[in-house]
């Protein structure tokens, strides 16, 4: 079973840049999530998905940063204008409703590295 | 609201010996727990959870005690091995309600095992 695909692995960008993050999930699996995760703490939801309705973004900075997911499967997250302080990987992450009720299982990606000079 | 508290890494370790990361949680009402663990060049994976009060959560030789009276997770291990060398990371699942199903992490500790 192919796991979640993102990319691109690594992204260097100078401030007030856009770039543009993709993730590909568990083929059925309705949920995803996106995770900010800066260097020294932990990964921090910004924004979650039920098919391609949004269920929480309350932890999204909306005046910069987008995220869509049109048809309920891949998804793209975009940060317009970049800051120095999103410099972060971004992980994707993926589950079932049913076994994440069940288990608390999430399956990640290997995580987008962003570098804002 | 929930929070997760790691104690910080790097921990350094010979191989066989004894392991703790020490992790302690707020939330409210009767949290689901878990460690989850980052090999070098991975992305993270369930290690083991518990889901209530005194569940022992274990797998790979690792365990791991939901404490409520304590609100503790500690992971432990009794003889690490250079494979185990890796990020891990205790996180909550709090109270199922409408307003979502997450996961809240804590910072994370390293630990690297050597020969």
């Amino acid at each position: 079973e192919a796991g979640v695909a993102q990319s691109p692995r690594y992204k260097i960008i100078e401030k007030r840049q856009s770039v543009a993050f993709w993730c590909n999930p568990i083929s059925g699996h309705a949920t995803l999530y996106w995770y900010q995760q800066i260097l020294g703490q932990g990964p921090k939801l910004l924004i979650q998905f039920q098919n391609n309705g949004v269920v929480d973004d309350s932890q999204l900075p909306k005046d910069r940063f987008s995220a869509e997911r049109l048809k309920g499967v891949d998804s793209t997250l975009k940060i317009q204008p970049a800051k120095l302080e999103d410099s972060a990987v971004y992980l994707c992450a993926s589950s079932s409703p049913g076994v994440f009720t069940n288990t608390g299982e999430l399956f990640f990606g290997e995580g987008s590295r962003l570098t804002v000079l | 609201g929930d929070s997760v508290t790691q104690m910080e890494g790097p921990v350094t370790l010979s191989e066989e010996a004894f392991l703790t990361i020490n992790c302690t949680y707020t939330a409210t009402g009767y949290p689901s727990l878990f460690w989850y663990v980052q090999y070098p060049g991975e992305g993270l994976q369930l290690l083991l959870k518990a889901t209530k009060a005194d569940d022992k959560g274990s797998n790979k030789g690792f365990e791991a005690t939901y404490r409520k009276e304590t609100t503790s997770f500690h992971l432990e291990k009794g003889s690490v091995q250079v494979s185990d060398s890796a990020v891990y990371f205790c996180a909550l699942r709090g109270m199922l309600t409408g307003g979502g199903n997450k996961l809240t992490f804590g910072t994370g500790t390293q630990l690297k095992v050597e020969l």
